[in-house]
């Protein structure tokens, strides 16, 4: 699976977007891009995910490059419950176990 | 409810004891995984289980034994504890015939190992 590299923290206003970047210049063709976030101590908790086309969802946006080694997650509009730490990974997707957790982007929301 | 629950939430052991995590899920997956985690850390595999007879080695499986009970039920064993065992341990399921590869995680155990 490809390794992951994410810039250790980052600060975020509230109510602005959040551009977390991750770059996976290693990716292979059937590997997909996939973000989760731990808040505080919590559980992992999934985000969204891609594989070649920008993603949206209620949580957040994902913009692939097009050639695919790079990403980032967007937030629109963060607030003070999305500071975390946020996990960039790419593994094969369905059949898979391998997910390889990098050390992450830890987020911080300022009021 | 949750999904995913974890027992105990907070352990506190002695080194060469055995100890025994719990996992147990009621979101029907086939699959089932054992983290742990490190300060500052991310999450390393540990086992995994994509059915009740599968077991599988993760990334660092040594001093660690699992057990797949049935469908909803994986527990992780440390048959000699020592402190350097001391961590977050997460477990989670994922459902092949879910998103690709999503993974939901319990609350996590915190073990400590003195």
């Amino acid at each position: 699976d490809a390794k992951t590299t994410q810039p250790p923290s980052m600060d975020c206003a509230e109510g602005r977007a959040a551009n977390l970047p991750c770059n996976h210049s290693t990716i292979s063709g059937n590997e997909y891009v996939y973000w989760y976030r731990q808040i505080h101590s919590q559980g992992p908790q999934y985000i969204i995910h891609g594989l070649k086309n920008n993603e949206t969802n209620e949580m957040a946006s994902l913009i692939i490059t097009e050639d695919r080694k790079s990403s980032t997650l967007i937030l629109p509009h963060a607030t003070l419950r999305d500071t975390a730490v946020y996990y960039c990974i790419v593994s094969a997707g369905s059949g898979t176990y391998k997910y390889i957790f990098g050390t992450g982007t830890r987020l911080k929301v300022l009021a | 409810d949750a999904d995913v629950t974890q027992t105990p939430r907070n352990r506190i052991t002695k080194t060469g004891k055995r100890i025994m995590l719990e996992c147990s899920q009621t979101k029907g997956h086939d699959r089932m995984y054992w983290y742990r985690q490190d300060p500052g850390l991310g999450l390393r595999l540990i086992y995994y289980s994509f059915d009740v007879k599968d077991i599988n080695k993760g990334e660092i499986s040594d001093g660690y034994s699992v057990s797949r009970q049935a469908q909803a039920k994986f527990s992780l064993s440390l048959e000699s504890a020592i402190p350097n065992q001391t961590a977050l341990y997460f477990c989670a399921t994922s459902d092949p015939a879910g998103p690709l590869g999503t993974q939901y995680f319990g609350p996590g155990t915190r073990l400590l190992v003195l």
